[in-house]
């Protein structure tokens, strides 16, 4: 099983904000957990990717992994409009291949 | 920094014409694949290439077939394109796991920019 459950709502907030973005999984086989980020018309790029249950910052980014709750978490501090983009979580799973999220889409206002 | 390469942003076709994507990418990468991304589905896998000629079937090959004769080429291909096929088309490659980045990076794919197909 490879599902993977994120909240596709359009998530607006002001610039400033910190947003927070979610994704849960069933399967406790997946053990590498990756964020990419979409900007309109354009391909999905690697944000941030992480192995561990716990935190990993980058900027003003983190990435939060909780395996017993099979649960991560993007966070974002100080938002900027150019963060505005679909966040897409992903997880590894047999064969090393990529289970995506549906994602979630970011609008920062100015 | 590795570049994927689709050679169409955007295509317009008709029904029952065969279609042919094009990806290229330029960082001797092994794996490569080929995905679909439509609004409330997500992205789904659609075949996969593990090397050279070598091709796998992922969750959705109905209608579609690839062709993988230069590593850094991979083609998807229509054989004959219906309007359920209108969608975006993306192409991703990587190194194999294991091999060059740190072992928890490189299973990130790189994509392209993605190609609108649309069939009327």
């Amino acid at each position: 099983q490879k599902e993977v459950e994120q909240d596709p709502g359009p998530l607006s907030v002001p610039e400033g904000a910190i947003v927070s973005l979610n994704c849960t999984y069933s399967n406790s086989a997946f053990q590498y957990f990756m964020w990419y980020r979409q900007y309109s018309r354009k391909g999905p790029e690697l944000l941030m990717y992480t192995y561990s249950s716990g935190n990993k910052e980058d900027g003003r980014f983190t990435a939060q992994v909780d395996k017993s709750s099979k649960y991560i978490s993007l966070f974002i501090r100080d938002s900027q409009p150019s963060d505005s983009a679909t966040y897409l979580c992903a997880m590894v799973y047999g064969n090393n291949r990529l289970a995506f999220g549906k994602g979630n889409q970011v609008v920062v206002i100015p | 920094d590795v570049k994927v390469t689709q050679s169409s942003r955007y295509l317009v076709k008709r029904t029952g014409e065969k279609v042919f994507l094009e990806c290229v990418q330029d960082m001797d990468h092994e794996n490569m694949f080929w995905y679909r991304q439509d609004p409330g589905l997500g992205l789904r896998l659609i075949y996969f290439s593990y090397d050279v000629k070598m091709k796998e079937k992922g969750d959705i090959p109905e209608g579609y077939s690839v062709s993988r004769e230069k590593k850094e080429r991979f083609s998807l291909i229509l054989e004959s394109a219906s309007t359920n096929q209108t969608s975006m088309y993306l192409c991703a490659s990587r190194y194999p796991p294991g091999q060059g980045l740190p072992r928890s990076s490189n299973y990130g794919y790189t994509f392209g920019s993605g190609t609108r197909l649309t069939v009327v």
